[in-house]
Order: C-alpha cells, then structure tokens, then sequence
C-alpha cells in the first residue's frame, strides 16, 4: 500500500471555524490530491498540486484553499467552515500524471 | 460533459456466483484510464482494476475482469467466484488531463454489492 496518512482522521467543528486537513506521503510523488466524498456524488476533486508550490483548483473549488511547501505534505484549508463542507475528505497520490491515484485513509469532517 | 453513470445503485449475489457492474461514461478524450475502486466500509478506497483506453484487450486482475467497449463508452466489471469480502461500494472512475501532466478523476455515484451466504 502506498504510504499516504491524513489528519486527522475525525473532526467535529463549528459553522464559522477554519479546518486544517493534512495529507502526508512517504512515496515522494510528484501528484497530490483531494477529493471529497458526499452521498450521491461520488468522488469530486477539490484541488491538486503538480509540484511543490504548485497547486490548481478542481471542480469543487469554491471555500478551500491547499499549500504544499514540501513534497510530502498537501494541506486542505476551510477558511470558514460551513455545514456545506460536511463531508469525507480523501487525499489521492500518485507518482506522475498517467498513473494510478492511490488514496489515504479518508478524513470525516462534521460542520455544525 | 465529463460523466460516469453507474445504473446500478445497489446489487446482491449469491457467495460463488458472477455478478457483472455496468458503468457508461462520457469523454471527448481519445487517451484515457479507466478504473474500478472498491471501498468496503472501513471506508477506504482500494483499486481492483485499471484499463488504459489504448489497449483493446480488457484487463484481468484474478476474479476481477472488465468488458471495455470504447466505441459504446462502456465499461463494466466482472466478479467471479464472489466472496463475502467482496461486500463493498464499488466506483468507476476515468481519467481527464488537467495541466502539467495531472489527472482528475471523475467518479460515478457507486453500486453498492452485497453478497449473500
């Protein structure tokens, strides 16, 4: 199994907080990046970075912002949390761009 | 439209038994992957089968095999022998370029497999 962990791995918060979400990788892929899971939608991409520092939006980009200061860290911020962005978070990896994504843990996020 | 219809939302099969998963997709790309993930209830997502849309030959993983019609956008996955491990949501997904040689992947809604003793 590739080494992807996230944390944490359950979180409950308040309408107005920001959240941090951490996606850590020990396979130094150059790919990371995250989806959230919501009934009936399946997977939806967030964001994704192609290189440190590099990052772009994806289809569900709107109320979280990502860095990615080293290789092996991609972060996921909820700037404000809304109950909207209840959901499951998956962080995804893989080593260059034509190749399998494999996928961490999963983090539950709960906005009340 | 970039689309992954599973019309399935839920299926059962007898342990031992064959049970076939039908997704369709849409893409305009001529150069794409294509994929099976399963994800039991502990939640996590673990591939069982990838296809590169190049090769006309469907791919094989053990019991798992897939019927990929290109021309029809149709991409359907075969389980035989089935086993009570096999119980689990299961997605198909494909792949767009996006920039810099990343990928997106976009799901379909999920079929969700029991299997009976």
């Amino acid at each position: 199994d590739a080494g992807i962990t996230q944390s944490p791995r359950h979180k409950v918060t308040e309408t107005g907080t920001p959240v941090t979400l951490r996606c850590h990788q020990t396979e130094n892929h150059r790919y990371m990046y995250w989806y959230r899971q919501d009934p009936g939608h399946g997977l939806r991409l967030i964001h994704y970075s192609y290189g440190v520092k590099d990052t772009d939006k994806g289809e569900v980009s709107d109320g979280y912002s990502v860095s990615r200061s080293k290789t092996e860290d991609f972060l996921l911020t909820l700037e404000s949390a809304t109950s909207s962005q209840t959901s499951v978070y998956f962080c995804a990896i893989s080593p260059w761009g034509r190749e399998t994504q494999y996928f961490g843990p999963g983090t539950r996020l709960l906005v009340l | 439209a970039q689309t992954v219809t599973q019309s399935q939302p839920e299926m059962s099969v007898q342990e031992a038994e064959t049970v076939t998963l039908s997704c369709t997709y849409d893409t305009s790309e001529s150069d794409y992957y294509l994929f099976w993930y399963k994800q039991p209830p502990s939640r996590q997502m673990i591939l069982v089968i990838r296809q590169e849309a190049y090769k006309q030959q469907n791919a094989t993983e053990n019991r798992f095999s897939v019927n990929f019609q290109k021309a029809a956008k149709s991409f359907s996955l075969k389980i035989s022998d089935s086993q009570l491990g096999d119980a689990a949501m299961y997605f198909c997904a494909y792949t767009v370029d996006v920039i810099q040689g990343a990928q997106k992947l976009v799901f379909g809604q999920g079929t969700r497999l029991t299997i009976n003793p």
